[in-house]
């Protein structure tokens, strides 16, 4: 079964600063891996996907991340956060043979401080 | 362009009455959803369904009935609300049950039983 830990339940960070958000997952099958963000009080909002192809994924707002298969990683990036990223953010996983069911991390609550 | 509007927003239950929170997607999405979330434990499956008159259930099920009978509405129903079932109930769609294929989420329903 597949399973996705963010290592960070909150990351204060000051704006202009750059970010790293920790995703890894455990899965013993081919796994897609995605980034959601969710703004307060709103649904959540695809920010970027890996499906095949190029290890680093570049997605909406100056968002990347780099799939590392050997440490079954998919940490999110950004070089220089703004005040308006303030927001949770979930990385998902789905399976070979999960079709398009997602298995949520626990979210990291990004904070950016003027 | 609503693509997937929940009703209501917030409520709050008494332990034992029942509900049903609604969903409704506009984009003749096959492929629908719903998900629980609590603090730290990111989103979980409650129930799906990959077209009118299929569901199937997902990872947390108990206490929960669904059932779609047009592609464009998908209603989870509390039987009997308990309080363990206080949480924030997404809805979500995606055109189909492809592998990474996009999902779309609602802005959520905050459920409350006391």
């Amino acid at each position: 079964a597949q399973s996705v830990t963010q290592l960070d339940s909150q990351v204060p960070v000051f704006e202009e600063a750059p970010v790293e958000l920790r995703c890894n997952y455990s899965s013993s099958v081919s796994v897609y891996l995605f980034w959601y963000v969710q703004y307060p009080n709103q649904g959540l909002q695809l920010l970027l996907k890996y499906l095949s192809g190029s290890t680093l994924v570049k997605g909406i707002n100056g968002f990347e991340a780099e799939f590392n298969k050997s440490q079954t990683s998919f940490h999110l990036r950004k070089p220089s956060v703004h005040i308006s990223d303030t927001a949770e953010y979930f990385c998902a996983v789905s399976e070979n043979n999960a079709g398009n069911m997602l298995t949520f991390g626990g979210g990291t609550r990004l904070m950016v401080k003027p | 362009n609503a693509g997937v509007t929940q009703t209501p927003k917030f409520q709050v239950l008494k332990t034992g009455q029942s509900m049903t929170l609604q969903c409704a997607q506009d984009m003749n999405h096959e492929y629908m959803s719903w998900y629980r979330q609590d603090p730290g434990m990111g989103l979980r499956l409650i129930h799906y369904s990959v077209g009118a008159g299929i569901t199937d259930q997902g990872e947390v099920p108990n206490g929960y009935n669904v059932s779609r009978s047009t592609t464009e509405d998908f209603p989870l129903r509390l039987l009997s609300a308990a309080p363990s079932q206080t949480s924030v109930y997404f809805c979500a769609s995606s055109y189909s049950m492809a592998r990474g294929t996009e999902a779309f989420f609602g802005q959520g329903t905050r459920l409350t039983v006391v």
